[in-house]
């Protein structure tokens, strides 16, 4: 079974960026899709962008197009969400999850439901 | 943005109790929908996909119906490790969107 375990908590200033790491153990996930959803304090869950690691297929949220990167090592089946320009209101849990599957129509990647969790990494941004 | 509406944000009620919570979608997803539980500090878990479908584990109390813009979570009789929040989200568009969620709470 398929675990997702993510890197630890970070604290960051106003302006610079968190990576934060998703590594499958258990399985391997390069075939599937992995999302970032994060979830600020005492709020719902948003849909941050998601990423193929086979394909390295990248989609994002047109929310935080172009301060949000995911990229995915499949040899070290890990996945990685960069966010810059943090600002307070990143202040968030972020989650990655695995898809259960993925199919390709009218030129675009479409992820189904999210099957499994990382454990969630608290990003704080305070100056 | 596909957008997601559920209702009602708070839910009281007691074990034993038999609860619907109730995801309305902007535009017709056909059957691309799935419901999550979260428990405080936890992950969220899958509770069910494709609008109906059980994901493997889950408890048979929980059902779930609906097809294009209106879908329904129920649990038939609630057990204590059930009071917890309860989202939907769609995955008919390529910008996967949640509901802001249910909070099920003892009564």
């Amino acid at each position: 079974q398929v675990q997702l375990v993510q890197s630890g908590a970070e604290v960051k200033k106003p302006g610079s960026s968190v990576k934060v790491s998703c590594k499958a153990s258990g399985g391997t996930f390069s075939s599937y899709a992995i999302s970032w959803v994060r979830q600020a304090p005492g709020q719902g869950l948003e849909w941050m962008g998601g990423i193929i690691p086979v394909f390295g297929t990248t989609n994002y949220a047109q929310q935080l197009q172009g301060r949000v990167t995911i990229t995915a090592d499949v040899l070290a089946n890990t996945a990685n969400m960069e966010l810059s320009s943090l600002r307070s209101e990143d202040t968030a849990v972020y989650y990655c999850a695995r898809h259960s599957h993925w199919n390709y129509r009218f030129n675009y990647y479409y992820f189904h439901s999210m099957d499994v969790w990382g454990q969630g990494t608290t990003v704080t941004v305070s100056s | 943005v596909i957008w997601m509406t559920q209702s009602p944000s708070l839910l009281s009620a007691s074990t034993g109790d038999r609860v619907t919570i109730s995801c309305r979608v902007s535009q017709d997803i056909s059957s691309s929908l799935a419901w999550y539980q979260q428990k405080p500090g936890k992950a969220p878990d899958l509770l069910i996909y494709g609008a109906s479908t059980l994901q493997g584990g889950v408890p048979s109390r929980f059902s779930g119906s609906g097809s294009g813009t209106d879908f329904t979570l129920t649990i038939s009789r609630l057990q204590s490790e059930d009071f917890a929040t309860y989202y939907c989200q769609q995955y008919y568009n390529v910008t996967y969107t949640f509901g802001q969620g249910t909070k099920l709470e003892i009564k």
